[in-house]
């Protein structure tokens, strides 16, 4: 159980193109999800966290107009980068918990997103 | 703001050999999680403690968390290769943080054949 899928784990766009990603919580209902980004070798960086049915909380520095996060329902949310630039190049990772695990703060997270942009 | 300070950043060792990785704060946390990540995937959950002076042991892996529930630490017994990857430990602050983790900033542990 506990299992999440990230779509898709590589992609490459244009510099000035939009990218989505998304992130699915298969054999459970997350109640919030949360987006990471993460440099090369280095520890998980906390971009947003997603909420099912309101508005996602922005960690400071994040601009929440060049990351759109909407979380629709308790399986899916999604990130998408507003006219990425390779300054966004980067590993985006999200995870889920649902209210039992969220007492505990146990996430579960997805494999991974690669975005190159060029 | 709370802070974890994971130790050390990077290890090397040979196969066989013990390691420790050390993860240290002044805050309480209400858990503390270990994941494990490999290049190019998401991080594994490996193990949860929440009970101040917990221990839990999974094969070679011993986990503990501290009395007062500010540090943990992780001692891998006779490392194998297979342990290659980079190691994180998570804080849980619950309350208003319900959920949100606060994340060491990893160790890179290379275990040598």
């Amino acid at each position: 159980g506990a299992v999440v899928s990230q779509h898709p784990s590589w992609v490459i766009c244009k510099s000035g193109t939009s990218v989505k990603i998304e992130c699915r919580s298969l054999d459970f209902q997350a109640t919030t999800m949360f987006w990471y980004r993460q440099f090369p070798k280095k520890s998980l960086m906390l971009m947003a966290t997603s909420n099912e049915g309101s508005k996602a909380t922005y960690e400071q520095g994040v601009e929440k107009d060049k990351f759109l996060i909407n979380h629709a329902s308790l399986t899916l949310s999604t990130l998408t980068v507003t006219s990425a630039h390779p300054e966004d190049s980067s590993f985006y990772i999200c995870s889920a918990i649902s209210g039992g695990r969220a007492g505990r703060n146990i996430q579960y997270f997805g494999a991974g997103t690669r975005l190159s942009v060029l | 703001t709370q802070l974890l300070e994971q130790s050390p950043q990077f290890l090397s060792i040979q196969e066989g050999e013990n390691l420790t990785v050390y993860c240290n704060s002044s805050s309480v946390f209400s858990s503390l999680q270990w994941y494990r990540q490999e290049p190019g995937e998401g991080p594994v959950l490996l193990v949860t403690v929440v009970t101040g002076g917990e221990v839990k042991k999974l094969k070679r892996l011993t986990f503990q968390f501290g009395d007062a529930r500010k540090d943990s630490s992780l001692h891998i017994t006779a490392a194998q290769p297979g342990d290659t990857g980079l190691y994180l430990c998570a804080g849980g602050a619950g309350g208003t943080s319900y959920g949100k983790l606060t994340f060491g900033q990893g160790t890179i542990l290379t275990v040598h054949p």
